[in-house]
């Protein structure tokens, strides 16, 4: 498994504001996954960050709105930009270890409201 | 489009009774997870299924996949409240891309 330690855990933001959530590893890791989970919905995949490289959208995300920072190994951070109460969600970060299926293990989430 | 769907949405079943979850994918694939999400916590990954036919077991819980019919199932043996949560199936279409299931909320009541 991995320890993953994501923040912050909730806020509440006002409209036309930005928040950056931060994801730090216990250890070294090459991916790291982006996930939004909308109230009473499944997962979706915003971006994979991998270090030393620009981070890979999925559809219907984009970097001026979800920009994305790698700067080593063992962190990462999201940027929620100029939010609107449609992005209240649930935002969550994964690393995959490696070995054996690849599992992604995820950390606690950030629950975001925006008023 | 890709679409991973699970069946049912909702579940509430009675403890001790036996029922079966499943995951339908549209497209190839031979990996997939089962994840459980408690209200209000993040994702516990519970099964990996790596090939066709692949069947785990963990307690009261069973996981097989049939990867010619894509379609994964998760079996729940004499249910007990603990196992009250919601389960996602999460299929990967390329190394390290997950779509995840629409999610079924179980609820186990005495």
């Amino acid at each position: 498994s991995a320890v993953i330690s994501q923040k912050p855990s909730r806020d509440i933001c006002q409209r036309g504001t930005s928040l950056t959530i931060q994801c730090q590893v216990d250890s070294q890791v090459t991916m790291m996954f982006w996930y939004r989970q909308q109230p009473g919905q499944s997962l979706t995949l915003i971006a994979t960050a991998n270090q030393g490289s620009e981070a890979t959208y999925e559809s219907g995300f984009v970097i001026d709105k979800f920009p994305i920072s790698r700067p080593n190994l063992t962190f990462s951070t999201l940027t929620v930009s100029n939010m609107s109460p449609e992005d209240s969600s649930i935002y969550l970060c994964s690393v995959d270890r490696g070995g054996s299926g690849n599992i992604q293990y995820f950390g606690a989430g950030t629950r975001l409201s925006v008023l | 489009e890709l679409k991973v769907e699970q069946n049912p949405l909702f579940l509430s079943m009675q403890e001790g009774k036996n029922y079966t979850i499943y995951c339908n994918y549209s497209t190839t694939s031979d990996r997939l997870y089962w994840y459980r999400q408690d209200p209000g916590k993040s994702l516990e990954s519970l099964f990996v299924l790596l090939s066709n036919g692949a069947v785990k077991q963990e307690g009261r819980l069973m996981a097989s996949l049939d990867t010619k019919a894509r379609l994964s199932t998760l079996h729940i043996t004499a249910a007990v409240h603990d196992l009250s949560a919601t389960y996602f199936c999460a299929v990967d279409i390329y190394p390290d891309k997950l779509i995840f299931g629409t999610g079924t909320r179980l609820q186990v009541f005495p």
